[in-house]
């Protein structure tokens, strides 16, 4: 069964605390994608990576951090310069290409303790 | 500035009564338009992509329509399974990079009632 898993569903930050949230896709895309969803707002754009090793800012990177160190794997690192970090957290994939469609992943919610 | 959207920003409807949904978007470059379907605390199922005005797709009750400013999605006798927020999407080329930007709009919530 080919898709996008996010690990974990739920995670809990203490105040200045780095966590990692985990996103891996078996569908062979090159591209991948972090996003944020808060209550009422768009998806916002963190991090995307359109190859291996190889990442660009979106339009909220600030207080985040990302490698992509295999095709697999687009791992999110939450750190502590991110102020507010409470949110829903979306990882997606795609072919490279005009027009191709994004795939998402289950999401992971990050609460702050 | 490019922008996305959505109306009605929530929508309720009883079982079996038609309506639509908007998505309207101010983006030059447009390479597609995408509709998402999302249920609570969960990540967004793909639904339809649309590429050129003039253009329609259909899944079960869902219908999904293009002109040059805006989307519609139909819904055709909702039932209850297909409350959901509904979320839409546009992509275009990216003027500076190569990436191609997907810029999403705030979604509709949707309510069907038995």
């Amino acid at each position: 069964d080919g898709g996008i898993t996010q690990s974990p569903k739920y995670l809990f930050r203490k105040e200045g605390q780095n966590v990692t949230l985990s996103c891996e896709q078996n569908l062979n895309h090159d591209a991948m994608y972090w996003y944020r969803q808060d209550p009422g707002q768009g998806l916002r754009l963190i991090y995307y990576s359109q190859i291996v090793n190889d990442f660009q800012k979106g339009d909220i990177a600030e207080g985040y951090s990302v490698s992509r160190e295999k095709k697999e794997s687009f791992p999110l690192t939450v750190t502590s310069a991110q102020k507010n970090p409470t949110a829903f957290y979306l990882c997606a994939s795609r072919n490279r290409g005009l027009g191709e469609t994004q795939y998402f992943g289950p999401g992971t919610r990050l609460l702050v303790l | 500035e490019d922008q996305v959207t959505q109306s009605p920003e929530a929508l309720r409807l009883q079982e079996g009564e038609s309506s639509s949904l908007n998505c309207s978007y101010t983006v030059s470059g447009l390479r597609g338009l995408f509709w998402y379907r999302q249920d609570p605390g969960k990540g967004p199922e793909f639904l339809f992509t649309l590429y050129s005005a003039g253009e329609e797709k259909e899944k079960e009750r869902l219908k999904a329509t293009l002109t040059k400013k805006e989307s519609f999605l139909h819904i055709t006798a909702p039932k209850p399974e297909d409350s959901a927020t509904y979320l839409c999407a546009v992509q275009k080329v990216g003027m500076k990079t190569s990436y191609d930007k997907v810029i999403f709009g705030p979604g509709t919530s949707l309510s069907v009632i038995p």
